[in-house]
């Protein structure tokens, strides 16, 4: 079955970048888009940006333009999401997530979460 | 961005209630609009899609409906499982956007 598996727990400090990891599985990798999904400590959750694994085309939420950056590696079946500039905000579990369905944009398949802590 | 409004924020109910939480739009999303459970320390779960589309193996005690701006989760007949955040997410337009969350405790 369609799995996403993402890479483990990162402490960072204020000013660095992160980069979180999503091994797909059970799928051709390159069928679905790969979106990005965060939340914040007891908050809503907030999409981050989605990327075309076959194509490369990308998009990112308006919010996190110019700190986020999704890139892809097709041989190895693995998605990245790149946050830089963290601030104590930053601080959430990072989800990435496909959508499979083929009449409706919903996510349906999720990762396990990353929790990013951004701490001095 | 089009912003999107729970209600209640939170619920409390008892096994067996039916329970109705509401969703709206700040503007027209015609269908475009799910619904997903997440308990705590899990990623959400897709419940209902395209407004009033179960779901593969999601329970019929849930059930969706609406179009335009306001919409509705119903649960028919609450069970212990079904106590969980439920969050809205319209996808008429990026950014996606989720509603607050309907944290639904007994």
């Amino acid at each position: 079955q369609v799995r996403l598996i993402q890479s483990g727990a990162e402490v960072k400090k204020p000013g660095a970048s992160v980069r979180v990891s999503c091994e797909a599985s059970g799928y051709t990798f390159t069928a679905y888009a790969l979106h990005w999904v965060r939340q914040a400590p007891g908050q809503t959750l907030e999409w981050m940006g989605w990327i075309n694994p076959a194509t490369g085309n990308r998009g990112y939420s308006n919010k996190l333009q110019g700190r986020v950056t999704l890139t892809t590696d097709t041989s190895a079946s693995r998605g990245y999401m790149e946050l830089s500039s963290l601030t104590s905000e930053d601080t959430a579990v990072y989800y990435c997530a496909v959508m499979t369905l083929p009449t409706a944009e919903a996510l349906d398949v999720w990762g396990q979460g990353t929790m990013v802590t951004v701490s001095s | 961005d089009i912003q999107m409004t729970q209600s209640p924020s939170s619920l409390s109910a008892s096994v067996g209630d039916r329970v109705t939480i509401t969703c709206r739009a700040s503007r027209i999303i015609t269908k475009y609009l799910n619904w997903y459970q997440q308990k705590p320390g899990q990623a959400p779960n897709l419940l209902i899609h395209s407004a009033s589309i179960l779901q593969s193996g999601v329970s019929s005690r849930f059930s969706g409906s609406g179009s335009g701006t306001d919409f509705s989760l119903t649960i028919s007949s609450l069970q212990p499982e079904d106590f969980a955040t439920y969050y809205c997410q319209q996808y008429s337009n990026t950014p996606y956007t989720f509603g607050q969350g309907t944290k639904l405790a007994i």
